[in-house]
Protein backbone atom coordinates (compact mmCIF):
# COMPACT_ATOMS: atom_id res chain seq x y z
CA UNK A 1 0.00 0.00 0.00
CA UNK A 2 1.31 3.48 -0.89
CA UNK A 3 1.27 5.73 2.57
CA UNK A 4 0.83 9.65 1.61
CA UNK A 5 2.91 11.70 4.96
CA UNK A 6 1.26 15.22 4.58
CA UNK A 7 2.34 18.29 6.55
CA UNK A 8 1.32 19.81 8.95
CA UNK A 9 -1.71 18.55 10.21
CA UNK A 10 -2.96 22.05 10.92
CA UNK A 11 -1.83 25.53 10.34
CA UNK A 12 -2.83 29.09 11.68
CA UNK A 13 -2.83 31.73 8.69
CA UNK A 14 -4.19 35.30 8.42
CA UNK A 15 -6.57 36.32 5.19
CA UNK A 16 -3.64 37.28 2.20
CA UNK A 17 -0.85 34.58 3.94
CA UNK A 18 0.39 32.57 1.19
CA UNK A 19 0.00 28.95 2.68
CA UNK A 20 2.15 25.73 1.50
CA UNK A 21 1.08 22.30 2.44
CA UNK A 22 3.61 19.23 1.30
CA UNK A 23 2.52 15.77 0.67
CA UNK A 24 5.07 12.72 0.22
CA UNK A 25 4.11 9.50 -0.97
CA UNK A 26 6.23 5.80 0.46
CA UNK A 27 6.72 5.84 -3.38
CA UNK A 28 6.82 6.90 -6.56
CA UNK A 29 3.47 7.88 -7.88
CA UNK A 30 4.64 9.87 -10.98
CA UNK A 31 1.92 12.54 -10.87
CA UNK A 32 -0.60 11.13 -9.83
CA UNK A 33 -1.95 13.11 -7.03
CA UNK A 34 -4.88 15.47 -6.38
CA UNK A 35 -5.54 17.72 -3.64
CA UNK A 36 -8.78 18.44 -2.50
CA UNK A 37 -10.82 20.74 -0.14
CA UNK A 38 -13.14 19.80 2.48
CA UNK A 39 -15.22 22.10 4.81
CA UNK A 40 -17.41 21.03 7.95
CA UNK A 41 -20.60 18.56 6.89
CA UNK A 42 -19.50 18.86 3.24
CA UNK A 43 -18.17 16.35 0.24
CA UNK A 44 -14.51 16.82 -0.56
CA UNK A 45 -14.07 19.40 -3.68
CA UNK A 46 -11.33 18.60 -6.21
CA UNK A 47 -9.35 21.38 -6.44
CA UNK A 48 -6.00 20.24 -8.20
CA UNK A 49 -5.42 17.08 -10.14
CA UNK A 50 -2.55 15.10 -11.53
CA UNK A 51 -0.74 16.95 -9.08
CA UNK A 52 -0.25 20.76 -11.01
CA UNK A 53 -3.33 20.98 -12.99
CA UNK A 54 -6.21 22.90 -11.94
CA UNK A 55 -9.65 21.54 -11.88
CA UNK A 56 -12.66 23.85 -13.48
CA UNK A 57 -13.74 26.72 -11.99
CA UNK A 58 -11.29 26.57 -9.29
CA UNK A 59 -9.64 30.32 -8.65
CA UNK A 60 -6.08 30.63 -9.94
CA UNK A 61 -4.51 31.22 -6.21
CA UNK A 62 -4.53 27.45 -5.52
CA UNK A 63 -2.00 25.89 -6.81
CA UNK A 64 0.67 22.59 -7.08
CA UNK A 65 3.82 21.16 -8.02
CA UNK A 66 5.60 18.00 -7.50
CA UNK A 67 6.11 15.00 -9.18
CA UNK A 68 7.34 10.93 -7.86
CA UNK A 69 7.32 11.06 -4.32
CA UNK A 70 7.32 15.08 -3.09
CA UNK A 71 4.53 17.32 -3.90
CA UNK A 72 3.61 20.70 -2.34
CA UNK A 73 0.19 22.73 -2.55
CA UNK A 74 0.10 26.54 -2.49
CA UNK A 75 -2.52 29.03 -1.90
CA UNK A 76 -1.04 32.14 -2.75
CA UNK A 77 -3.47 34.56 -0.61
CA UNK A 78 -5.54 33.26 1.78
CA UNK A 79 -9.52 33.79 1.35
CA UNK A 80 -11.93 34.15 4.28
CA UNK A 81 -13.46 30.75 2.29
CA UNK A 82 -10.14 29.20 2.34
CA UNK A 83 -10.49 28.14 5.96
CA UNK A 84 -11.41 24.59 5.56
CA UNK A 85 -9.31 20.92 5.66
CA UNK A 86 -6.72 19.65 2.69
CA UNK A 87 -6.22 16.27 1.32
CA UNK A 88 -3.96 14.87 -1.14
CA UNK A 89 -4.68 11.78 -2.65
CA UNK A 90 -2.71 9.37 -4.96
CA UNK A 91 -4.37 7.13 -7.39
CA UNK A 92 -1.32 5.62 -8.78
CA UNK A 93 -2.27 2.07 -6.94
CA UNK A 94 -5.95 1.98 -5.67
CA UNK A 95 -6.46 5.26 -3.42
CA UNK A 96 -5.29 6.64 -0.13
CA UNK A 97 -5.02 9.67 1.28
CA UNK A 98 -3.10 12.46 2.99
CA UNK A 99 -4.16 12.96 7.16
CA UNK A 100 -5.21 16.36 6.23
CA UNK A 101 -4.49 19.83 7.36
CA UNK A 102 -6.84 22.07 8.75
CA UNK A 103 -6.09 24.91 8.18
CA UNK A 104 -6.99 28.02 10.80
CA UNK A 105 -8.03 31.21 11.48
CA UNK B 1 -26.02 18.50 -13.63
CA UNK B 2 -24.12 15.43 -12.48
CA UNK B 3 -25.61 14.39 -9.09
CA UNK B 4 -24.93 11.65 -6.27
CA UNK B 5 -26.87 10.80 -3.79
CA UNK B 6 -26.10 8.21 -1.35
CA UNK B 7 -28.99 6.51 0.85
CA UNK B 8 -29.28 4.05 3.51
CA UNK B 9 -27.44 4.64 5.98
CA UNK B 10 -28.43 3.67 9.67
CA UNK B 11 -27.80 2.70 13.32
CA UNK B 12 -26.64 -0.72 13.51
CA UNK B 13 -25.47 -3.28 15.72
CA UNK B 14 -21.93 -5.02 15.97
CA UNK B 15 -22.33 -7.97 13.73
CA UNK B 16 -24.76 -6.27 11.51
CA UNK B 17 -25.69 -5.75 7.93
CA UNK B 18 -26.65 -3.10 5.55
CA UNK B 19 -26.57 -1.83 2.00
CA UNK B 20 -26.08 1.77 0.54
CA UNK B 21 -27.14 2.91 -2.36
CA UNK B 22 -25.45 5.97 -4.75
CA UNK B 23 -28.09 7.01 -7.41
CA UNK B 24 -26.11 8.61 -10.00
CA UNK B 25 -27.69 11.24 -12.38
CA UNK B 26 -26.57 13.76 -15.42
CA UNK B 27 -23.93 11.18 -17.23
CA UNK B 28 -23.37 7.93 -18.70
CA UNK B 29 -22.81 6.01 -15.18
CA UNK B 30 -22.37 2.67 -17.33
CA UNK B 31 -18.97 4.76 -18.44
CA UNK B 32 -17.44 5.80 -15.64
CA UNK B 33 -15.14 3.90 -12.38
CA UNK B 34 -16.97 4.56 -8.87
CA UNK B 35 -15.36 4.54 -5.68
CA UNK B 36 -16.42 4.43 -2.16
CA UNK B 37 -14.47 6.81 0.30
CA UNK B 38 -15.41 6.98 3.93
CA UNK B 39 -14.52 9.30 6.92
CA UNK B 40 -15.42 8.32 10.71
CA UNK B 41 -16.07 11.45 12.77
CA UNK B 42 -13.66 14.12 13.28
CA UNK B 43 -11.15 11.92 11.39
CA UNK B 44 -9.70 12.05 7.65
CA UNK B 45 -10.76 10.19 4.42
CA UNK B 46 -10.07 6.29 3.81
CA UNK B 47 -10.60 4.57 0.45
CA UNK B 48 -12.47 1.43 0.92
CA UNK B 49 -13.65 0.34 -2.53
CA UNK B 50 -13.58 1.02 -6.55
CA UNK B 51 -15.74 -0.58 -9.80
CA UNK B 52 -15.11 -0.29 -13.00
CA UNK B 53 -17.65 0.52 -15.35
CA UNK B 54 -19.18 -2.64 -15.43
CA UNK B 55 -19.03 -4.00 -12.28
CA UNK B 56 -16.64 -6.64 -13.60
CA UNK B 57 -13.53 -5.72 -12.07
CA UNK B 58 -13.65 -4.83 -8.09
CA UNK B 59 -11.19 -3.97 -5.53
CA UNK B 60 -11.36 -3.15 -1.42
CA UNK B 61 -9.31 -1.87 1.48
CA UNK B 62 -7.57 -4.57 3.24
CA UNK B 63 -9.66 -3.49 6.54
CA UNK B 64 -13.23 -4.28 4.58
CA UNK B 65 -12.07 -7.69 2.27
CA UNK B 66 -14.22 -10.24 3.15
CA UNK B 67 -16.79 -8.17 4.49
CA UNK B 68 -17.54 -5.76 2.02
CA UNK B 69 -19.16 -6.09 -1.48
CA UNK B 70 -19.65 -3.23 -3.93
CA UNK B 71 -21.95 -3.40 -7.33
CA UNK B 72 -23.58 -1.68 -9.39
CA UNK B 73 -26.86 -1.54 -11.68
CA UNK B 74 -26.03 0.67 -14.59
CA UNK B 75 -29.66 -0.03 -15.72
CA UNK B 76 -30.81 1.51 -12.63
CA UNK B 77 -27.69 4.14 -12.83
CA UNK B 78 -26.66 2.69 -9.06
CA UNK B 79 -23.79 1.71 -7.17
CA UNK B 80 -24.09 0.09 -4.11
CA UNK B 81 -21.86 -0.91 -0.76
CA UNK B 82 -23.40 -4.29 0.88
CA UNK B 83 -21.30 -4.22 4.22
CA UNK B 84 -21.58 -7.30 6.22
CA UNK B 85 -19.90 -8.31 9.66
CA UNK B 86 -20.34 -4.65 10.85
CA UNK B 87 -17.96 -3.54 13.34
CA UNK B 88 -17.83 -0.51 15.56
CA UNK B 89 -14.69 0.76 13.70
CA UNK B 90 -17.13 0.93 10.39
CA UNK B 91 -19.09 3.87 12.03
CA UNK B 92 -18.48 7.03 9.32
CA UNK B 93 -19.92 9.14 6.71
CA UNK B 94 -19.83 6.91 3.40
CA UNK B 95 -19.20 9.05 0.18
CA UNK B 96 -19.57 7.87 -2.98
CA UNK B 97 -16.90 9.16 -5.79
CA UNK B 98 -17.34 8.93 -9.50
CA UNK B 99 -14.08 9.01 -11.79
CA UNK B 100 -13.79 11.75 -13.87
CA UNK B 101 -12.67 10.54 -17.56
CA UNK B 102 -15.12 8.20 -19.30
CA UNK B 103 -13.55 4.34 -18.95
CA UNK B 104 -10.24 5.65 -17.48
CA UNK B 105 -9.00 4.21 -13.84
CA UNK B 106 -6.26 6.71 -13.91
CA UNK B 107 -8.35 9.42 -13.46
CA UNK B 108 -9.47 11.93 -10.28
CA UNK B 109 -12.88 11.41 -8.66
CA UNK B 110 -14.41 15.13 -9.32
CA UNK B 111 -17.85 14.24 -8.47
CA UNK B 112 -19.03 13.13 -4.84
CA UNK B 113 -22.09 12.61 -3.07
CA UNK B 114 -22.56 14.35 -0.07
CA UNK B 115 -22.70 11.17 2.11
CA UNK B 116 -24.67 9.01 4.29
CA UNK B 117 -24.36 8.33 7.98
CA UNK B 118 -23.72 4.58 9.00
CA UNK B 119 -23.18 3.75 13.04
CA UNK B 120 -22.45 0.69 14.59
CA UNK B 121 -22.96 0.37 18.32
CA UNK B 122 -24.75 -1.37 21.05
Amino acid sequence: DIQMTQSPSSLSASVGDRVTITCQASQDIVNYLNWYQQKPGKAPKLLIYDASNLQAGVPSRFSGSGSGTDFTFTISSLQPEDFATYYCQQYDTLLSFGGGTKVEF
Amino acid sequence: EVQLVESGGALVQPGGSLRLSCAASGFTFSSHWMHWVRQAPGKGLVWVSRSNYDGSSTSYADSVKGRFTISRDNAKNTLYLEMNSLRVEDTAVYYCGRVSQELELLSPIDYWGQGTLVTVSS
